[in-house]
């Protein structure tokens, strides 16, 4: 049962323009979102997260949208650069009955970005 | 800028055998997690320690895979006897304490089981 699901396994755009990276969950308890960012033969670095309290977070050139009653989450890259070039990976995690947050992360599979120069 | 350690990077191994990964968190992080990575899908929790107890080890294979954390600083992963199907990346995850949800991943270990 895939609790995080990324459709798209890949996307390719050309330098300058947006890319949109979207997410699906299924899990009501996930409460909070995270964007990873991996390069070949290295670990997941920390992109962007995004709160369920909230429906947008802005960092730079990342934008992340949350869509609860969808559970649908999107990141959005404006504008795109060739370095953005790597796999992308969505990550939720939920909160206990105390309202802190267990910790665990669960991933979706993965979109692998390409930007052409 | 401080990391999360791993080693080895790359690790080949006859089935049946032994495989052991070390991590190494970033100092003063409480929180450690080892996930495993199969080619063409994201990462996947094992186990989780808050200092040196296990919270979290409900998808540990717990037949071959072991895990410690005794001084509730590095950390060791083991697997006993290896199959085919182990072959993947495993990651080491470091957080300053649970509840934190930005976690520092390591380089991993590329482990390829023959």
């Amino acid at each position: 049962d895939q609790q995080v699901k990324q459709n798209s396994p890949s996307l390719s755009v050309q330098e300058g323009r947006i890319s949109i990276l979207n997410c699906d969950y299924t899990n009501s308890m996930f409460d909070y979102f995270l964007w990873y960012k991996k390069y070949p033969a290295e670990g997941p670095t920390f992109l962007i997260s995004i709160s369920s309290i909230k429906d947008k977070n802005e960092d730079g050139r990342f934008t992340v949208f949350l869509n609860k009653s969808a559970k649908h989450l999107s990141l959005h890259i404006v504008p795109s650069q060739p370095g953005d070039s790597a796999v992308y990976f969505c990550a939720a995690s939920e909160a206990n009955a105390g309202g802190t947050s267990y910790g665990k992360l669960t991933f979706g599979q993965g979109t692998i970005l390409t930007v052409h120069p | 800028e401080a990391e999360v350690a791993q080693s080895p990077r790359y690790k080949i191994t006859e089935k049946s055998q032994a495989v052991a990964f070390w991590c190494d968190p970033i100092s003063g992080h409480a929180t450690l997690y080892w996930y495993r990575q199969i080619l063409g899908q994201g990462p996947e929790l094992l186990v989780q320690f808050q200092d040196e107890s296990v919270v979290d080890d409900s998808q540990l294979p717990k037949d071959r895979f072991s895990a410690e954390r005794l001084k509730g600083v590095d950390s060791t992963l083991k697997i006993q006897p290896a199959e085919l199907g182990d072959s993947a990346m495993y990651l080491c995850a470091s957080s300053v304490e649970a509840g934190n949800n930005e976690q520092f991943f390591g380089p991993g270990t590329r482990l390829t089981v023959l």
